[in-house]
């Protein structure tokens, strides 16, 4: 069973745009991780955020963390054509097993 | 520094047979995890080895196995393929779980499985 749900399930914007993609999960975390897959091929991790942060940034990437809401939101700024990809959130509820959403395709058009 | 590698990239097998697949952690990294995204199924873990041990094991029947070698590659056994076992196999590896601050998990480009 999957422990987070995302949300939208897909999101197709124009670039220059920002995208924003949320998640909720269902346990305690100590931390929740988001990672990117181009079409089906391995996943690449964008950003960990531990569970007493409310905000991170990296690059165009901006990860907000509500742990009283169970819920956390990517967001991509000014959107590339490359960004095009589907995003995972994935938690460590059971220890160091990564338990993954379903994941939001994002289609960013130019 | 060289990413997380996984042989072979695809395979194609008959139901019955037996897979094999291959995983090369990341240099300095002792963890080595298994992940199976079927269609429709999304990402489910398989399988956790740190230090040469077994350390988690997902809900997959025991026909999926595996090891993790001396140099901390690892090896996924599937036993008596199903159709149904058609998926990207992931393999990623993270740093040993006595010094992990962080917990990520860095991937593999995955092998694709294919049971006819």
């Amino acid at each position: 069973s999957q422990q987070g749900e995302e949300d939208p399930q897909a999101l197709s914007i124009q670039e220059g745009e920002n995208a924003t993609m949320n998640c909720s999960y269902k346990t305690s975390i100590n931390n929740l991780q988001w990672y990117r897959q181009n079409s089906g091929r391995g996943l690449v991790h964008l950003i960990l955020i531990r569970s007493n942060e409310r905000e991170k940034h990296s690059g165009r990437l901006r990860v907000t963390l509500d742990t009283s809401k169970k819920s956390s939101s990517l967001l991509i700024t000014a959107s590339r054509a490359a960004d095009t990809a589907s995003y995972f959130c994935a938690t460590d509820a059971d220890g160091n097993k990564l338990v993954f959403g379903a994941g939001t395709i994002l289609r960013v058009k130019s | 520094e060289a990413g997380v590698t996984q042989s072979p990239t695809h395979l194609i097998k008959t139901r019955g047979q037996q897979a094999t697949l291959r995983c090369s952690p990341i240099s300095g990294h002792t963890s080595v995890y298994w992940y199976q995204q079927a269609l429709g199924l999304g990402l489910q873990f398989l399988l956790w080895y740190d230090e040469g041990e077994e350390r988690n094991r997902g809900n997959f029947p025991p026909r999926f196995s595996g090891r993790q070698f001396p140099n901390y590659s690892s090896e996924l056994n599937v036993n008596a393929l199903e159709l149904e076992d058609s998926a990207l196999y992931l393999c990623a590896s993270s740093l040993p779980i006595k010094v992990l601050v962080s917990g990520e998990q860095y991937f593999g480009p995955g092998t694709r499985l294919t049971v006819t």
